[in-house]
């Protein structure tokens, strides 16, 4: 999976629990990314990182946070205030962004399942 | 939000059939990329065509891209066992903040 890893792969979560997922990368890319996918759907943009110390919104950030400071790692805390968390999360990364020409390296994935 | 729409959303072909899935789009685009995803694993990137291109081919791949029709199409010829996967178009809009969009996806399977 092209030099990123993703940990764990499946992780359980109780109820009013904060759970984070790890994210690293050692291919000295600039940018990351993470990434929702329900059953059967495409790929969901939640938040994303363009370089160490900043990172922006995607289109589904309400209930996840996220820290850059280093460049290798980008974890994802799913807080409380996610109501609905059971999802397949991935994570990517790229060395071009915000040119329009970025390729995404992914990760193998996290499955969270709420107990 | 999601931009692209791939068609069919499932596929099951003979194995040494080629395979054809189609991606449509609303907006302008810079390039659109195709990915495949094996189940419960993370996209792997196949091929990125850009929007001043209209055909580009890599192996067993060829993608087509009609700007004027806002679309796509991935052709596999010569279908394997390993090619069944789950292939997403992505599209970064011409403007807007410049992130891949993905499409649902189309759910290959190669029957033996």
């Amino acid at each position: 999976d092209g030099g990123i890893t993703q940990s764990p792969k499946y992780l359980f979560r109780k109820e009013g629990q904060n759970v984070t997922l790890s994210c690293e990368q050692n291919l000295n890319h600039d940018a990351m990314y993470w990434y929702r996918q329900d059953p059967g759907q495409g790929l969901r943009l939640i938040y994303y990182s363009q370089i160490v110390n900043d990172f922006q919104k995607g289109d589904i950030a309400e209930g996840y946070s996220v820290s850059r400071e280093k460049k290798e790692s980008f974890p994802l805390t799913v807080t409380s205030a996610q109501k609905n968390p059971t999802a397949f999360y991935l994570c990517a990364s790229s060395a071009e962004s915000g040119t329009g020409n970025e390729k995404l390296f992914f990760g193998s994935g996290t499955q969270l399942s709420v107990l | 939000s999601q931009q692209g729409e791939e068609d069919p959303q499932a596929l099951s072909i003979q194995e040494g059939e080629n395979a054809t899935m189609n991606c449509s789009y609303k907006t302008s685009i810079n390039n659109l990329q195709w990915y495949r995803q094996n189940s419960g694993r993370g996209l792997v990137h196949l091929i990125l065509i850009r929007s001043n291109e209209r055909e580009k081919h890599s192996g067993r791949l060829r993608v087509t891209l009609d700007t004027s029709k806002k679309s796509s199409s991935l052709l596999i010829t010569a279908s394997r066992a390993a090619d069944t996967a789950s292939y997403f178009c992505a599209t970064v809009p011409f403007q807007g903040a410049q992130k891949l969009v993905f499409g649902q996806g189309t759910r290959l399977t190669i029957n033996p």
